[in-house]
This record gives structure tokens, sequence and C-alpha cells, in this order.
């Protein structure tokens, strides 16, 4: 049972606009989300966090909404850039450093 | 700064060989994942240590995976016999304990090969 889910596998879109990422959990225990960005042969990089006492976190171009009711988060890129292109994994932790648990990833192309 | 430091990059062994992945994690982090990334997938955890004790390895396939930190600072994972189905991305990640944010740094990965 895939507690963290990323049910859009692809998303494209133009240099400029918004992109939008979606991100499902079914743990209600889930009180720290966080995103991450891979490129090919790189390792995950983090990108943006948020804790259940919040629904919104904004750092520059990235802000992530939080809808606990709905148990979902979604990742707001605006506006997007071609070096955005990579796959993003969203990932939930349930209390302290436990360990993160991930969804399958986006992968985003921003076409120039 | 130096992030976490992941030897070798890549690795191809035929199966039924041993494996081992080394790990050197961001300097001051006491916390030390190993993570298994299958393609398509998210990383999944294989073992975690705080300091040099493994907290958490319910997810490590113990009659062929191993993992030490004798000094609670770098880290080494073995795979010994190596089967196909070992083929992915090994990833080792590390976070500081007690400091509120969990975010953890990850290193680039050993991408396995068992032919």
């Amino acid at each position: 049972d895939q507690q963290v889910k990323q049910n859009s596998p692809s998303l494209s879109v133009q240099e400029g606009r918004i992109s939008i990422l979606n991100c499902d959990y079914t743990n209600s225990m889930f009180d720290y989300f966080l995103w991450y960005k891979k490129y090919p042969a790189e390792g995950p990089t983090f990108l943006i966090s948020i804790s259940s006492i919040k629904d919104k976190n904004e750092d520059g171009r990235f802000t992530v909404f939080l809808n606990k009711s709905a148990k979902h988060l979604s990742l707001h890129i605006v506006p997007s850039q071609p070096g955005d292109s990579a796959v993003y994994f969203c990932a939930a932790s349930a209390a302290g450093n436990t360990p993160l648990v991930f969804g399958k990833g986006t992968r985003l192309s921003v076409i120039a | 700064e130096a992030g976490v430091v992941q030897s070798p990059r890549y690795k191809i062994i035929e199966k039924k060989q041993p494996v081992a992945f080394w790990c050197n994690p961001i300097s001051g982090h006491n916390t030390l994942y190993w993570y298994l990334q299958n393609l398509g997938q998210g990383p999944e955890l294989l073992i975690r240590y705080e300091n040099e004790e493994a907290v958490d390895d319910s997810q490590l396939p113990k009659d062929r995976f191993s993992a030490e930190r004798l000094k609670g600072v770098d880290s080494t994972l073995k795979i010994q016999p190596a089967e196909l189905g070992d083929s992915a991305v090994y990833l080792c990640a590390s976070s500081l304990a007690g400091q509120g944010a969990i975010e953890q740094y990850f290193g680039p990965g050993t991408r396995l090969t068992v032919t």
C-alpha cells in the first residue's frame, strides 16, 4: 500500500508558466512534508518543506500548499524555467527524525 | 561545505558476487540512511543509523545485506551474494537529529548492475 502517491508520472509546461505538481498521502500520522528535485545521475536535492501546522510555505519561485483535510499537497513553481526540468519527489515523515516515505516522482519538462 | 560522498558511482558485477558501497555523510550529521531506488520508484529506506547504532533496519534483507557504521561517521553497505534483482541505485543520506527540521541530504548514489 503506497502511503505517498504522485499520480502524474510526467508534466510538461511552457517556460514562464506555472508548474503544479500534486501529491496525496494516506497516513494521517504524517506531519512533515518535503519536496525533492532529482536530476539524472544525481541524488535527490532538498527543495522545500512544510510542517502540518502550516498550510503554505514559500521560497522564491517555489510554494508548497498543504490541505490536511484532503491529505493533499502541491508544489507550485512560478515562473517555470528550463532548468527546473527534473523529477520531483514528494516525501513525508511521521514525526521527528524518522525515515522519509517517498512518492514515485513526477517528471517535469519545462519547454522553452 | 562538502556534501554526502558515495563511492563507487557505478558498479557492474556478476550475480552471486559480493559488492560493497561506501558513504561519508556531511560533517556533523549524526544520522545516516541507506536507501534503495528502483527504476521509476522513489527511494525506499534500507537502514537508518543514529551515530553508530542501527535504529531501523526492518527493511534490510538481512540474509544477503549488511551494513556498518563503526565510528559513527562513514558507513559501508554490503551485498553478498548479489542477485539480479539487486540492480538499482543505492542512495546514502544524512541529517542532523534533534534540530526540528528533518531535511535529509542525499549523495549522488551508486548505480549497481548485476548481470
